[in-house]
């Protein structure tokens, strides 16, 4: 069954260090979604991205985040100038279109540690 | 904004007993969504409700969207150690946002 992965499984990077997270969505997949799970917190949405744009974004996306599908496969999520605060589980997920009937579908996960 | 709660926040039963877990909406649901999570790991999607009164079963899960489309409760009938993990409900808030209840952790003990 087709599955959305996402790299690296687990980043260490010091603060104030850019960071760039990967995904591969499912590939006849529209839409395409970040979500930030700060340890033992609640999956919180980051954003949504669809025709290669933002659809919608959350408060906590501010203007050191930015989403990108650079070459029609990869989906990447980068964090500028990395604080304490964004370590958290990052993860991505696709959806194959905007059918209510329709679940996203989530990653593994990245790990992201910042010292 | 709309916000889901879950209960109860965590829950530890013997092998072979069956429970409940709910999801509570603060606005009308469209759509609710089960996922279960292993920690440290991704969602797993589960089933998913759309209409009021709707059922859904797999394998021993059996997930319910009430009448007035506020609530949904997930049951699991003869629990398993396979079952343990932490158990999400999620729903469209507006067009293009996703948001998470609180979870429920599951623990079963053999």
């Amino acid at each position: 069954e087709p599955e959305v992965t996402q790299t690296p499984s687990h980043q260490v990077t010091q603060m104030g260090q850019e960071v760039i997270l990967r995904c591969v969505p499912i590939s006849n997949h529209l839409y395409f979604y970040w979500y930030r799970q700060i340890l033992g917190q609640k999956v919180e949405f980051l954003v949504s991205f669809y025709n290669n744009e933002i659809s919608e974004k959350s408060e906590i996306f501010d203007d050191q985040f930015s989403v990108e599908r650079p070459d029609g496969s990869n989906f990447t999520l980068k964090i500028r100038s990395t604080k304490l605060e964004d370590s958290a589980m990052y993860f991505c997920a696709s959806r194959s279109d905007r059918a209510s009937n329709q679940p996203q579908h989530f990653g593994d996960g990245t790990r992201l540690s910042i010292l | 904004s709309q916000e889901l709660e879950q209960s109860p926040q965590s829950l530890i039963v013997q092998e072979g007993k069956n429970l409940t877990i709910n999801c509570t909406s603060s606005k009308t649901l469209y759509g609710l969504y089960w996922y279960k999570q292993k920690y440290g790991e991704g969602l797993i999607f589960l089933m998913m409700l759309q209409k009021g009164g709707e059922e859904k079963s797999h394998e021993k899960i059996t997930a319910k969207l009430d009448e007035k489309k506020q609530q949904s409760s997930l049951h699991i009938t003869a629990s398993q150690p396979s079952h343990a993990g932490i158990y999400l409900c999620g729903a469209a808030s507006g067009t293009y946002k996703y948001i998470f209840g609180t979870g429920t952790r599951l623990k079963v003990l053999a």
